[in-house]
Formats: structure tokens, C-alpha cells, sequence
């Protein structure tokens, strides 16, 4: 079975700020791992991946992760964050491979961007 | 391309009444579908998932049910709500090729409250 740890419920950082919202997993076996935004009452959207490869990743819109096998984390950075990036942010995992695998998410990091 | 609804996307329900969700996928065949709910400080719960029609597996015995009656219908049901099934409901699907096989994609979600 996989976990994740989400270790900040809320990040409150100032507009034009670094920030980095951090993820730890446990699992005994190779995993892909995946975080989501959400918007107030929205759905999730998928944000960025990792499945295999650089162990850098990065979406459209600024933001990165980076896997790190031996410290188990994923955690996701934006070097400037802007008013539109205040979300909740999921991080997830699931076992590597094509079989009918359930993801697990961490509980949520609501990131609030203050002006 | 693939397409997720979910609906209502509000209900406002008093206690004891029962409950339908619905939601359907398009573009797509044979997905698996998920149901979620999310509750204010607990993440995200996975209540039930379905790998095909009529295949139903339940994470966390309660007090709803879920039935998949056609490949790209899921159905989220209660016969007698509680005060405690108030949350966000959402609806998820993934795939069974490249590139959806690797992450879900999330409905819109319905804010429940039951009163």
C-alpha cells in the first residue's frame, strides 16, 4: 500500500514569492506520482507527472517537481507565484505500470497568494 | 476528446431524503470511474470505484451505494441521507491506453448539503 504526506495544510506566501509546497510518499514498490490543483469549487485538475525519466518535471504554467527516490519526496516549487495560483494542491501516488491501480492523495496544501 | 459531467452541481437536501448523483463520460470506452468526497480538513475519501458495468467495489462502508448501470454512466446514491454525508462529491475516470491510463480526470464536483 502507498501514503502521502502532505507535511503543510495551508502556505500563505506573498505575490512574486518562491514557494514550495512539499510531498512525501511511502511505498515498497516502484510508483508514478502526479500532483492536482483545485480551484474553489471545482474538480481536480492534473497539474504535473512523473512516470518515468528526468526526475524534473514541469507544467504549463510555471510550475515544477522533482522526484527524489531516495528521500521520497515530489516536491513542487514556482519560483514567483502569482494571484491565480491560490488553489488547494493535491499530491498523489500509485504503483507503477499499467494495471488497474488506485491513486492515493495527500490531504491538500491550500496555497493562498496574498497582494 | 473525452469529456467528464457531473451534476447537480449544487443540492441542498434535507436529512432522510434520498440522493442520486450522476455522472457520465464521453469520448471514451470501458473507463474506470471513481467517487469521491472531500469534507472540509479530511481530503480527498474514495468511496466507491467501478472497473466495468455492474462491477462495484466500496472503500468505506456507509451510508451510500454506488451502481454503474451503462460503460460511461456512474451513479452515486443514498436512500436515507445523514448530516454527516455533506461534502464535495466528485466524479473521476481513467483510462485503459496512453495518455489517460496514467492519471484521472475529475467532474466538476457537487457541493452536497444536507440540512
Amino acid at each position: 500500500a502507498q501514503s502521502v504526506t502532505q507535511l503543510d495544510s495551508q502556505v500563505p506566501v506573498f505575490e512574486e514569492a518562491p514557494v514550495e509546497l512539499r510531498c512525501n510518499y511511502s511505498s515498497s514498490v516502484s510508483v508514478y506520482l502526479f500532483w492536482y490543483v483545485q480551484y474553489p469549487n471545482q474538480g481536480l485538475q492534473l497539474l504535473l507527472k512523473y512516470l518515468s525519466g528526468s526526475t524534473l518535471v514541469e507544467s504549463i504554467n510555471g510550475f515544477e517537481a522533482e522526484f527524489n527516490k531516495s528521500q521520497t519526496s515530489f516536491h513542487l516549487r514556482k519560483p514567483s507565484v502569482h494571484i491565480s495560483d491560490t488553489a488547494e494542491y493535491f499530491c498523489a501516488v500509485r504503483p507503477s505500470g499499467a494495471g488497474s491501480y488506485q491513486l492515493t492523495f495527500g490531504k491538500g496544501t491550500k496555497l493562498s497568494v496574498i497582494p | 476528446s473525452q469529456t467528464i459531467h457531473q451534476w447537480p452541481a449544487t443540492l441542498v437536501q434535507p436529512v432522510g431524503s434520498p440522493l442520486s448523483l450522476e455522472c457520465t463520460v464521453e469520448g471514451t470506452s470501458n473507463p474506470n470511474l471513481y467517487w469521491y468526497r472531500q469534507a472540509a480538513g479530511r481530503g480527498l475519501q474514495l468511496l466507491f470505484y467501478s472497473v466495468g458495468i455492474g462491477q462495484i467495489s466500496s472503500e468505506v462502508p456507509q451510508n451510500l451505494s454506488a451502481s454503474r448501470p451503462q460503460d460511461r454512466q456512474f451513479i452515486l446514491s443514498s436512500k436515507k441521507l445523514l448530516l454527516s454525508d455533506s461534502g464535495f462529491y466528485l466524479c473521476a475516470w481513467r483510462g485503459r491506453q496512453v495518455p489517460s491510463l496514467y492519471g484521472y480526470t475529475f467532474g466538476s464536483g457537487t457541493r452536497l448539503t444536507v440540512v
